[in-house]
């Protein structure tokens, strides 16, 4: 499979602590996205760093970028009951497609 | 701002009949997935278009499947005739330029939840 890995499955906080997930991807990329899906719904594009970036920051988002190790995590801080969704990282390569991960479950405790 | 455009959101329908689902891009995008998302398997490249050329579809399952993209602003996945192992969530999604490694997002609509009893 040509698929990422994110880890963990799932993550279960309280409100207002910090959130991390991780990424793997096996091909060589030109950017990593992360997105976010709520029950029901589509996905929604939160951030997206480049091969030649390491580190990128959005409100509360952070993500950073190891092409060495081929992973990329996710910080979410201060996390709130609203962000409880799926989180998926998909890795763009030169062929124009994404190829997704099959994403953690957040799940933040009020 | 209208984002994508999913019809049906469901849809029931009994093995062997035909289904047809349709999606609506953001206008002004070039570039239109089609995916499909199980428990079991993830999110799953179907097929993407590029100026409403289809570019890459080797995620097609089999011949049952067929997309089309009459122009840049419909696009419809077909699978006839359908089975049970096709239930899903099927989603389309929208993108500037040539897709995740031309450094734009994509937009996804809500899908269409799809049971084949």
């Amino acid at each position: 499979s040509q698929q990422g890995e994110e880890d963990p499955q799932a993550l279960s906080i309280q409100e207002g602590e910090n959130a991390t997930m991780n990424c793997s991807y096996k091909t060589s990329i030109n950017n990593l996205q992360w997105y976010r899906q709520n029950s029901g719904r589509g996905l929604v594009h939160l951030i997206l760093i480049r091969s030649n970036e390491r580190e990128k920051h959005s409100g509360r988002l952070r993500v950073t970028l190891d092409t060495s190790k081929k992973s990329s995590s996710l910080l979410i801080t201060a996390s709130r009951a609203a962000d409880t969704a799926s989180y998926f990282c998909a890795s763009g390569g030169s062929q124009g497609n994404l190829i997704f991960g099959k994403g953690t479950k957040l799940s933040v405790k009020p | 701002d209208a984002g994508v455009i999913q019809s049906p959101r469901h849809e029931v329908t009994e093995m062997g009949q035909e289904v047809t689902l349709r999606c609506k891009p953001i206008s002004g995008h070039n570039s239109l997935f089609w995916y499909r998302q199980t428990m079991m398997r993830g999110l799953e490249l179907l097929i993407y278009f590029n100026n409403n050329v289809p570019i890459d579809d080797s995620g097609m399952p089999e011949d049952r499947f067929s997309a089309k993209m009459p122009n840049a602003s419909f696009s419809t996945l077909k699978i006839q005739p359908s089975e049970p192992r096709d239930s899903a969530v099927y989603f389309c999604a929208s993108s500037l330029g040539q897709g995740g490694g031309s450094n734009q997002p994509q937009h996804f609509g809500d899908g269409t939840r799809l049971s084949i009893l």
